[in-house]
């Protein structure tokens, strides 16, 4: 079975503290994964992808096929990362299916 | 550049009536994709239109469907409403690249009374 799994609903955290946010898949062949994230009263959009490598907003996510994981992570949170995350998989194949996660928010205080 | 649109942005039906929800892609991007958002959960895809075709469908029955117009605009029509359909609808649209990054619109609420 396809699955995306977001263990933590809700992820709280001071300001200056590391953050990690967890994910695990479930896909027998090589997925493309995501991370989507969704401000407060903004749509949905994109973070990062495994493919591109990136660092977006000083987060990063490294793919782990040994333990099926894609965890996001960034060393120093910032107010401004207080949003709503989804992990996302998109099945090898020709069409841009995802597969999502239920969420995890990540809510920063000061 | 305009990013996708749907219409409208509430909407509250009753038990078997039927309901349109409407999406204008982004500028240049040929797919549309559809999903059903519950309250509490990850969008689920529903479907995935290309060039006025349904080439990809989520575990929904077939009183969910949908068209693509020739400016790639799409229509998703859901037949005889339950209570269970009450959700936030994404439209998301992506370029014709496969694999490309999917660009969301800001959803339509359905309540189903």
């Amino acid at each position: 079975a396809q699955r995306v799994t977001q263990p933590e609903k809700l992820l709280s955290v001071f300001k200056g503290a590391p953050v990690e946010l967890k994910c695990n898949y479930s896909y027998s062949g090589s997925p493309e994964l995501f991370w989507y994230v969704q401000y407060s009263r903004q749509r949905l959009q994109l973070l990062l992808r495994h493919i591109s490598r990136e660092s977006i907003k000083g987060f990063t996510a490294d793919l782990n096929k040994g333990e099926t994981s894609f965890h996001l992570k960034k060393p120093f949170a910032q107010e401004e990362d207080s949003a709503m995350y989804y992990c996302a998989l998109k099945p090898s194949g020709g069409y841009n299916k995802l597969i999502f996660g239920a969420g995890t928010r990540l809510a920063v205080h000061p | 550049e305009t990013g996708v649109t749907q219409s409208p942005t509430h909407l509250i039906k009753t038990r078997g009536q039927q309901v349109t929800l409407r999406c204008s892609s982004q500028s240049g991007h040929n797919t549309v994709s559809w999903y059903q958002q519950a309250l509490g959960q990850g969008p689920q895809f529903i479907f995935q239109y290309y060039r006025e075709e349904e080439n990809g469908r989520g575990n929904f029955p077939p009183r969910f469907s949908g068209l693509q117009f020739p400016n790639y605009s799409s229509e998703l029509n859901v037949n005889a409403l339950e209570l269970d359909d009450s959700a936030l609808y994404l439209c998301a649209s992506s370029p014709p690249s496969a694999g490309e990054e999917q660009f969301f619109g800001p959803g339509t609420r359905l309540t189903v009374l």
